[in-house]
Protein backbone atom coordinates (compact mmCIF):
# COMPACT_ATOMS: atom_id res chain seq x y z
CA UNK A 1 0.00 0.00 0.00
CA UNK A 2 0.66 3.86 -0.70
CA UNK A 3 2.06 5.45 2.58
CA UNK A 4 -0.59 7.54 3.01
CA UNK A 5 -2.69 8.47 5.97
CA UNK A 6 -5.30 10.72 6.54
CA UNK A 7 -6.86 12.35 9.59
CA UNK A 8 -9.05 12.61 11.34
CA UNK A 9 -11.19 9.55 9.78
CA UNK A 10 -14.49 10.81 11.08
CA UNK A 11 -15.24 14.23 12.17
CA UNK A 12 -18.57 15.69 13.09
CA UNK A 13 -18.91 19.68 13.39
CA UNK A 14 -21.22 22.22 12.64
CA UNK A 15 -22.47 24.55 10.24
CA UNK A 16 -19.91 28.12 10.63
CA UNK A 17 -17.41 26.09 12.44
CA UNK A 18 -13.66 26.04 10.31
CA UNK A 19 -12.67 22.31 9.88
CA UNK A 20 -9.07 21.03 8.51
CA UNK A 21 -8.34 18.12 7.09
CA UNK A 22 -4.69 16.78 6.99
CA UNK A 23 -2.81 14.22 4.71
CA UNK A 24 0.49 12.57 5.71
CA UNK A 25 2.51 10.66 2.80
CA UNK A 26 5.88 8.77 3.41
CA UNK A 27 6.50 7.93 -0.20
CA UNK A 28 8.10 11.54 -0.73
CA UNK A 29 6.13 12.29 -3.71
CA UNK A 30 5.94 15.61 -5.71
CA UNK A 31 2.24 16.03 -6.27
CA UNK A 32 -0.35 15.80 -3.88
CA UNK A 33 -4.33 15.93 -4.17
CA UNK A 34 -7.39 16.57 -2.08
CA UNK A 35 -10.68 15.03 -3.82
CA UNK A 36 -14.41 14.95 -2.33
CA UNK A 37 -16.79 11.54 -3.36
CA UNK A 38 -20.55 12.10 -3.05
CA UNK A 39 -23.42 9.76 -4.44
CA UNK A 40 -23.81 10.00 -8.46
CA UNK A 41 -20.51 12.33 -8.40
CA UNK A 42 -17.83 10.17 -8.55
CA UNK A 43 -14.67 11.60 -7.00
CA UNK A 44 -14.21 15.92 -8.20
CA UNK A 45 -10.85 16.97 -7.60
CA UNK A 46 -11.26 20.25 -5.18
CA UNK A 47 -7.42 21.85 -5.20
CA UNK A 48 -3.50 19.88 -5.78
CA UNK A 49 -0.11 21.04 -5.08
CA UNK A 50 2.88 20.41 -7.40
CA UNK A 51 5.33 21.13 -4.69
CA UNK A 52 5.83 22.89 -1.42
CA UNK A 53 4.27 26.01 -1.28
CA UNK A 54 2.95 25.61 -5.01
CA UNK A 55 -1.13 24.66 -5.21
CA UNK A 56 -3.63 25.33 -7.46
CA UNK A 57 -7.28 24.59 -7.80
CA UNK A 58 -9.37 21.87 -9.02
CA UNK A 59 -12.93 21.49 -10.25
CA UNK A 60 -14.98 22.01 -7.26
CA UNK A 61 -12.63 24.78 -5.33
CA UNK A 62 -15.32 27.26 -3.85
CA UNK A 63 -14.91 26.96 -0.03
CA UNK A 64 -11.74 25.52 0.34
CA UNK A 65 -8.37 26.56 0.82
CA UNK A 66 -5.24 24.35 1.20
CA UNK A 67 -1.50 24.68 2.33
CA UNK A 68 1.63 22.32 2.16
CA UNK A 69 4.34 23.53 4.48
CA UNK A 70 6.20 20.24 3.79
CA UNK A 71 6.59 17.37 1.13
CA UNK A 72 4.64 14.57 3.69
CA UNK A 73 1.95 17.07 4.47
CA UNK A 74 -1.09 18.28 2.26
CA UNK A 75 -3.86 20.41 4.28
CA UNK A 76 -7.19 21.03 3.60
CA UNK A 77 -9.39 23.66 5.09
CA UNK A 78 -12.66 24.47 5.09
CA UNK A 79 -12.98 28.12 6.40
CA UNK A 80 -16.84 28.13 7.35
CA UNK A 81 -18.16 24.68 6.96
CA UNK A 82 -21.28 24.23 5.49
CA UNK A 83 -23.63 21.64 4.92
CA UNK A 84 -23.10 21.22 1.47
CA UNK A 85 -19.58 20.22 2.47
CA UNK A 86 -21.08 17.05 4.16
CA UNK A 87 -18.57 14.70 1.98
CA UNK A 88 -15.81 11.75 1.74
CA UNK A 89 -12.69 13.41 1.08
CA UNK A 90 -9.39 11.56 -0.16
CA UNK A 91 -6.30 12.24 -0.22
CA UNK A 92 -4.06 11.18 -3.12
CA UNK A 93 -0.34 11.58 -4.01
CA UNK A 94 0.92 10.36 -7.42
CA UNK A 95 4.64 9.74 -8.67
CA UNK A 96 5.88 9.40 -12.79
CA UNK A 97 7.84 6.70 -13.35
CA UNK A 98 9.36 7.54 -17.00
CA UNK A 99 6.03 8.66 -18.85
CA UNK A 100 4.03 6.64 -16.62
CA UNK A 101 2.39 8.36 -13.50
CA UNK A 102 -0.18 6.51 -11.22
CA UNK A 103 -2.45 8.02 -8.41
CA UNK A 104 -3.09 6.75 -5.23
CA UNK A 105 -5.54 7.12 -2.56
CA UNK A 106 -5.73 7.68 1.13
CA UNK A 107 -8.37 5.60 3.42
CA UNK A 108 -10.68 8.91 3.19
CA UNK A 109 -11.84 10.56 5.87
CA UNK A 110 -15.93 10.88 6.23
CA UNK A 111 -17.17 15.06 7.17
CA UNK A 112 -20.65 15.29 8.91
CA UNK A 113 -21.65 19.01 8.77
CA UNK A 114 -25.04 19.64 10.86
CA UNK B 1 -15.81 20.95 -17.31
CA UNK B 2 -15.41 17.57 -18.64
CA UNK B 3 -17.24 14.57 -18.19
CA UNK B 4 -17.11 10.78 -17.98
CA UNK B 5 -19.90 8.90 -18.81
CA UNK B 6 -20.22 5.35 -16.75
CA UNK B 7 -22.02 2.13 -17.97
CA UNK B 8 -24.05 0.19 -16.41
CA UNK B 9 -24.54 2.23 -12.91
CA UNK B 10 -24.87 -1.21 -11.60
CA UNK B 11 -24.74 -4.81 -12.27
CA UNK B 12 -26.31 -8.08 -10.88
CA UNK B 13 -24.33 -11.22 -11.97
CA UNK B 14 -24.03 -15.02 -10.69
CA UNK B 15 -20.09 -15.80 -9.47
CA UNK B 16 -18.28 -17.16 -12.53
CA UNK B 17 -19.79 -14.79 -14.99
CA UNK B 18 -17.58 -12.39 -17.27
CA UNK B 19 -18.42 -8.64 -16.39
CA UNK B 20 -17.85 -5.89 -19.01
CA UNK B 21 -18.55 -1.85 -18.35
CA UNK B 22 -17.13 0.84 -19.90
CA UNK B 23 -16.28 4.41 -19.92
CA UNK B 24 -16.99 7.51 -22.63
CA UNK B 25 -16.46 11.11 -23.28
CA UNK B 26 -16.61 13.93 -25.27
CA UNK B 27 -12.88 15.04 -24.68
CA UNK B 28 -9.96 13.52 -25.81
CA UNK B 29 -7.82 11.54 -22.74
CA UNK B 30 -4.21 10.79 -22.77
CA UNK B 31 -4.43 8.38 -19.99
CA UNK B 32 -7.32 6.15 -18.89
CA UNK B 33 -7.41 4.60 -15.05
CA UNK B 34 -9.66 1.66 -13.69
CA UNK B 35 -10.25 1.88 -9.94
CA UNK B 36 -11.90 -0.52 -7.52
CA UNK B 37 -13.26 0.87 -4.33
CA UNK B 38 -14.46 -1.41 -0.97
CA UNK B 39 -17.01 0.15 1.22
CA UNK B 40 -14.83 2.60 3.79
CA UNK B 41 -11.95 2.20 1.57
CA UNK B 42 -10.21 4.61 -1.13
CA UNK B 43 -10.13 3.80 -4.55
CA UNK B 44 -7.64 1.17 -5.23
CA UNK B 45 -5.59 1.28 -8.71
CA UNK B 46 -6.38 -1.90 -10.82
CA UNK B 47 -5.17 -0.97 -14.45
CA UNK B 48 -3.53 2.19 -16.17
CA UNK B 49 -3.25 2.78 -20.03
CA UNK B 50 -1.30 4.80 -21.51
CA UNK B 51 -1.52 4.61 -25.53
CA UNK B 52 -4.19 4.65 -27.73
CA UNK B 53 -5.10 1.25 -28.50
CA UNK B 54 -3.53 -0.43 -25.85
CA UNK B 55 -5.00 -3.62 -24.30
CA UNK B 56 -3.68 -4.35 -20.90
CA UNK B 57 -4.25 -7.41 -18.64
CA UNK B 58 -3.82 -7.60 -14.93
CA UNK B 59 -4.83 -11.45 -13.77
CA UNK B 60 -8.27 -11.66 -14.75
CA UNK B 61 -8.79 -8.03 -15.35
CA UNK B 62 -8.33 -6.46 -19.17
CA UNK B 63 -8.68 -3.05 -20.06
CA UNK B 64 -8.36 -1.32 -23.31
CA UNK B 65 -7.64 2.30 -24.49
CA UNK B 66 -9.93 3.15 -27.17
CA UNK B 67 -7.98 4.11 -30.80
CA UNK B 68 -10.46 7.58 -30.52
CA UNK B 69 -8.74 8.15 -27.39
CA UNK B 70 -12.41 8.93 -26.12
CA UNK B 71 -13.08 5.48 -24.34
CA UNK B 72 -12.40 2.72 -22.44
CA UNK B 73 -13.82 -0.60 -21.15
CA UNK B 74 -12.38 -2.82 -18.00
CA UNK B 75 -13.48 -6.49 -18.76
CA UNK B 76 -13.91 -8.98 -15.41
CA UNK B 77 -13.71 -12.60 -16.16
CA UNK B 78 -14.57 -15.14 -14.02
CA UNK B 79 -16.22 -12.99 -11.60
CA UNK B 80 -15.38 -14.14 -7.54
CA UNK B 81 -17.00 -12.54 -4.64
CA UNK B 82 -13.89 -10.63 -3.83
CA UNK B 83 -14.45 -8.57 -7.00
CA UNK B 84 -17.79 -6.89 -5.23
CA UNK B 85 -17.29 -3.04 -5.21
CA UNK B 86 -17.51 -0.27 -6.89
CA UNK B 87 -15.15 0.16 -9.94
CA UNK B 88 -14.03 3.76 -11.19
CA UNK B 89 -12.79 4.61 -14.55
CA UNK B 90 -10.93 7.91 -14.55
CA UNK B 91 -9.14 9.87 -17.73
CA UNK B 92 -6.63 12.08 -17.43
CA UNK B 93 -5.52 15.24 -19.63
CA UNK B 94 -2.33 16.35 -20.68
CA UNK B 95 1.17 14.51 -19.79
CA UNK B 96 2.98 17.12 -17.45
CA UNK B 97 3.23 17.82 -14.34
CA UNK B 98 0.21 17.60 -11.78
CA UNK B 99 -1.83 14.84 -12.77
CA UNK B 100 -5.71 15.70 -13.01
CA UNK B 101 -7.89 13.23 -13.38
CA UNK B 102 -11.76 13.39 -14.38
CA UNK B 103 -13.83 10.34 -12.85
CA UNK B 104 -16.88 8.34 -14.02
CA UNK B 105 -19.75 8.09 -11.69
CA UNK B 106 -18.80 4.20 -10.98
CA UNK B 107 -20.50 0.98 -11.61
CA UNK B 108 -21.64 -1.32 -8.73
CA UNK B 109 -20.67 -4.94 -8.58
CA UNK B 110 -22.89 -7.27 -6.90
CA UNK B 111 -22.57 -11.25 -7.56
CA UNK B 112 -25.01 -13.75 -6.19
CA UNK B 113 -22.94 -16.51 -4.94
Amino acid sequence: DAGITQSPRHKVTETGTPVTLRCHQTENHRYMYWYRQDPGHGLRLIHYSYGVKDTDKGEVSDGYSVSRSKTEDFLLTLESATSSQTSVYFCAISGRTGLKVEQFFGPGTRLTVL
Amino acid sequence: GQQLNQSPQSMFIQEGEDVSMNCTSSSIFNTWLWYKQDPGEGPVLLIALYKAGELTSNGRLTAQFGITRKDSFLNISASIPSDVGIYFCAGQVGIQGAQKLVFGQGTRLTINP
